[in-house]
């Protein structure tokens, strides 16, 4: 079975500039997740999809964070425009549902270095 | 607030030693505590997963307990080796707020 997809693995922007993440999950899971990692800490979730609804967002920064899952399936995260306190791993996770009881499946990261 | 804390940031020790890993949380309305190991440049990998109503859960040499009324949890690894190296960490599945919330991890590192 396909895990959870995630690119660019790798990317390295300049103060302000834009960037975007792309995440395909394990198939059939309806759940999907993005979670922001600094160096050093735990995973803190940004936004939950059920679909193509958005569950949760309240910690995404909005004025400079927005995602998408237009059909249920891919997604999409970008920043724009990017601070240096954005540098951290974009880690896509998914789940069959969002039922607490469900294993939460996660990709190997994006790895965003602003500069 | 709902926060997860794990205690020692980092922990080093010679091949073969009996090893644990703490975690405490601090409300025990959860519905359950997962265990994660995330290697170097990868993603989080499930290793446990204790609900609520459980004290223990065990996996090879991994075995985790929870103790809902003290909100901690403990992960022993037992005969520790290098392939363990690894930071492990610790997530609650409060009853409030209907998300994980991950504690800073422990880094521990294995010595042949």
């Amino acid at each position: 079975e396909a895990g959870v997809a995630q690119s660019p693995r790798y990317k390295i922007i300049e103060k302000r500039q834009s960037v975007a993440f792309w995440c395909n999950p394990i198939s059939g899971h309806a759940t999907l997740y993005w979670y922001q990692q600094i160096l050093g800490q735990g995973p803190k979730l940004l936004i939950q999809f059920q679909n193509n609804g958005v569950v949760d967002d309240s910690q995404l920064p909005k004025d400079r964070f927005s995602a998408e899952r237009l059909k249920g399936v891919d997604s999409t995260l970008k920043i724009q425009p990017a601070k240096l306190e954005d540098s951290a791993v974009y880690l896509c996770a998914s789940s069959f549902s969002p039922d607490p009881g469900n294993t939460i499946y996660f990709g190997e990261g994006s790895w965003l270095t602003v500069v | 607030k709902q926060e997860v804390t794990q205690i020692p940031a980092a922990l080093s020790v010679p091949e073969g030693e009996n090893l644990v890993l703490n975690c405490s949380f601090t409300d025990s309305a959860i519905y359950n505590l997962q265990w994660f190991r995330q290697d170097p440049g990868k993603g989080l990998t499930s290793l446990l997963l204790i609900q609520s109503s459980q004290r223990e859960q065990t996996s090879g040499r991994l075995n985790a307990s929870l103790d809902k009324s003290s909100g901690r949890s403990t992960l022993y690894i037992a005969a520790s080796q290098p392939g363990d190296s690894a930071t492990y960490l610790c997530a609650v599945f409060y009853n409030q707020g209907g998300k994980l919330i991950f504690g800073q991890g422990t880094e521990l590192s294995v010595k042949p």
